[in-house]
């Protein structure tokens, strides 16, 4: 059964670099076309996908926020991280870690998501 | 890369059948067979329903469809049921980003 669990803080102040974490269990990130990606979602808004790491650590970024975003896995402890720096209000959303479907271009399997507050 | 265009909301009774549409380009649905769709209800995480177009993962009801079209993918629920009524967004690979999501749509049970 694959479960994923995001943790971080709740409240940011703008300019502060957030930091969060995805703890898996159910899969390996050492297992072959496996990957994590994060997603958020601004309250009342739609999903924006942010970043995505692969079994073979290989990385990908959304275009617009790449400059701000590292992403990385520490597969010893079933985890992935993601960093995000220069925080803003508009920052303020609902942060979700998702496990990729094997192969395809999909989340079928979503933590329960973690609502980070940017403000001073 | 701009967020794929879907319909704000659609409605639709009890038992009959829906269709939300998403447009893109194609660099990104019109060019893979990649798009997928999800379904969120208020404060839950979303649940992929559809994948590679037309694909149901198990467990998912097949009321539920895919469908694409040129640039534009389609998500049809057939027998519409009261736990339809929530928020879908469907998703695509693009030529430049492996990911791009909807703007979603709001589907309501009348």
């Amino acid at each position: 059964q694959i479960t994923l669990k995001e943790s971080g803080p709740t409240l940011v102040k703008p300019t502060q670099t957030l930091t969060l974490t995805c703890t898996f269990s159910g899969f390996s990130l050492s297992t072959s076309r496996v990957g994590v990606g994060w997603i958020r979602q601004p309250p009342g808004k739609a999903l924006e996908w942010l970043a995505l790491i692969y079994w073979d650590d290989d990385k990908r970024y959304s275009p617009s926020l790449k400059s701000r975003l590292t992403i990385t896995k520490d597969t010893s402890k079933n985890q992935v991280v993601l960093t995000m720096t220069n925080l803003d209000p508009v920052d303020t959303a609902t942060y979700y870690c998702a496990h990729r479907l094997p192969g395809r271009y999909s989340f079928d399997y979503w933590g329960q998501g973690t609502l980070v507050t940017v403000s001073s | 890369q701009s967020a794929l265009t879907q319909p704000a909301s659609v409605s639709g009774s009890p038992g009959q059948s829906i269709t939300i549409s998403c447009t893109g380009t194609s660099s990104d649905v019109g060019g893979y067979n990649s798009v997928s769709w999800y379904q969120q209800h208020p404060g839950k995480a979303p649940k992929l329903m559809i994948y590679d177009v037309s694909n149901r993962p198990s467990g998912v009801s097949n009321r539920f469809s895919g469908s694409k079209s040129g640039n534009t993918a389609s998500l049809t629920i057939s027998g519409l049921q009261a736990e339809d009524e929530a928020d879908y967004y469907c998703s695509s690979y693009t030529s430049s980003l492996p990911y791009v999501f909807g703007t979603g749509t709001k589907v309501t049970v009348l």
